[in-house]
């Protein structure tokens, strides 16, 4: 049972042009959610996270939306870069618990 | 600088045979997770520990264990009895606070059974 679900395995954007990653979730008990990018061979490292009680959050290029309504998250990345060409994961927790249930993850291919 | 070491790189292995994988964090924190991804999926909870002497099973613990006899240690071993071991195994670790705190993960190791 795939709580996490990233539906589209690959995404392929010009340089310069917004990059929109997306994420729906089931578990409705989910408050907490967070985007990783990996590299190759690579462990993941943090990119952004967003509470349930925001629908909103924003660091330099990246912005979280959360839409809760529709279980739903996206990642948009603005303007895309080379070096953000990477498998993006999305996961998810709740309030009380350390445990992520991540998504299968986005190949974000940026064409130069 | 701090941070988490997972060690060795690249590991290979004869069926039939256990493995230990080496994760080490010097970033203080409480709680420490082994994760295994394979091709087209997701990170997968193998084993989490929230202190020392104590862990939890995730979500396919089966063929796994693990010890946390010190704070900065949490090792994983591979045992026979997992059918396919052969995947890129991943350590992270995080903070204990009672909220969901981001993990930070090491750079994992991509073990192989021949």
């Amino acid at each position: 049972d795939q709580q996490v679900k990233q539906n589209s395995p690959s995404l392929s954007v010009q340089e310069g042009r917004i990059s929109i990653l997306n994420c729906d979730y089931t578990n409705s008990m989910f408050d907490y959610f967070l985007w990783y990018k990996k590299y190759p061979a690579e462990g993941p490292t943090f990119l952004i996270s967003i509470s349930s009680i925001k629908d909103k959050n924003e660091d330099g290029r990246f912005t979280v939306f959360l839409n809760k309504s529709a279980k739903h998250l996206s990642l948009h990345i603005v303007p895309s870069q080379p070096g953000d060409s990477a498998v993006y994961f999305c996961a998810a927790s709740n309030f009380g618990n350390e445990k992520l249930t991540f998504g299968t993850g986005t190949r974000l291919t940026i064409i130069p | 600088d701090g941070g988490i070491t997972q060690s060795p790189k690249y590991l290979f292995r004869k069926e039939g045979q256990n493995v230990t994988l080496s994760c080490e964090q010097n970033l203080n924190h409480d709680a420490m997770y082994w994760y295994r991804q394979d091709p087209g999926q997701g990170l997968r909870l193998i084993y989490y520990s929230q202190i020392v002497n104590d862990f939890q099973k995730g979500d396919i613990a089966e063929g796994y264990s693990v010890s946390r006899e010190k704070k900065e240690s949490f090792p994983l071993t591979v045992t026979s009895a997992q059918k396919n071991p052969t995947a890129f195994y991943l350590c992270a670790s995080s903070y204990v606070t009672g909220s969901p705190d981001t993990q930070y993960f090491g750079p994992g190791t991509r073990l192989t059974v021949l």
